[in-house]
């Protein structure tokens, strides 16, 4: 069970477009999801936090209007990256917790962006 | 602020030999504590926790976790290693006191076991 997935798994784009990345819990009800980016041998930097029917929480430097996040139900959270540059490439990975599932996170397989 | 310290980039143990990842942390209250563990080009998976309770943790694959509130510690251990235990590892906290629910990680560990 706490199956989360990530779609797509790699996605090459030029820069100027915008890119979507979907992220699905698979057999829970996730309340909030969590957007992570990490740049090669490095940790992960949490992005923003959103909860179901709300608003995102972004950290600070995340810019929210280059990085939107749509959490419109209980099992997708979508991050889209406008106007991709390629400073943007980087390896994005979503997870999911319910506080049912005991406090830990559950994470997806993470999307490789490459901007060309 | 709540954070998490991993001081060693790597560590080498051979095949057979006990291994310790090593993570203190820090946070205003009580800590929920996790291990994850990362392959190649993959998302992270979940190890174990510490919630509450013994301080002896166990978890997947044969690790296990100590808590020691006085050192703020919380240190993954396996008692021999295995060449597939290869890859990065992370310790990550959560103060149970705070209301959001976001974890903070160290900033990886690569473990490397030679055969």
């Amino acid at each position: 069970g706490a199956v989360v997935s990530q779609h797509p798994s790699w996605v090459i784009c030029k820069s100027g477009t915008s890119v979507k990345i979907e992220c699905r819990s698979l057999d829970f009800q996730a309340t909030t999801m969590f957007w992570y980016r990490q740049f090669p041998k490095q940790s992960l930097m949490l992005m923003a936090t959103s909860n179901e029917g709300s608003k995102a929480t972004y950290e600070q430097g995340v810019e929210k209007d280059k990085f939107l996040i749509n959490h419109a139900s209980l099992t997708l959270s979508t991050l889209t990256v406008t106007s991709a540059h390629p400073e943007d490439s980087s390896f994005y990975i979503c997870s999911a917790s319910e506080p049912g599932l005991g406090h830990e996170q559950y994470f997806g397989p993470g999307t490789r962006l490459t901007v060309t | 602020a709540q954070s998490v310290a991993q001081p060693e980039d790597q560590v080498n143990v051979a095949e057979g030999n006990p291994l310790t990842v090593k993570c203190t942390y820090s946070v205003s209250g009580n800590p929920y504590l996790f291990w994850y563990v990362q392959y190649p080009n993959r998302g992270l998976q979940f190890l174990l926790k510490y919630i509450t309770g013994d301080n002896l943790v166990k978890g997947s694959y044969g690790f296990e976790a100590e808590f020691n509130k006085s050192q703020t510690s919380f240190h993954l251990k396996k008692p021999s290693a295995l060449v597939s235990d290869s890859a990065l590892y992370f310790c990550a906290v959560r103060d149970k006191g705070s209301s959001a629910s976001k974890i903070i990680f160290g900033s990886g560990t690569r473990l490397s076991i030679r055969p």
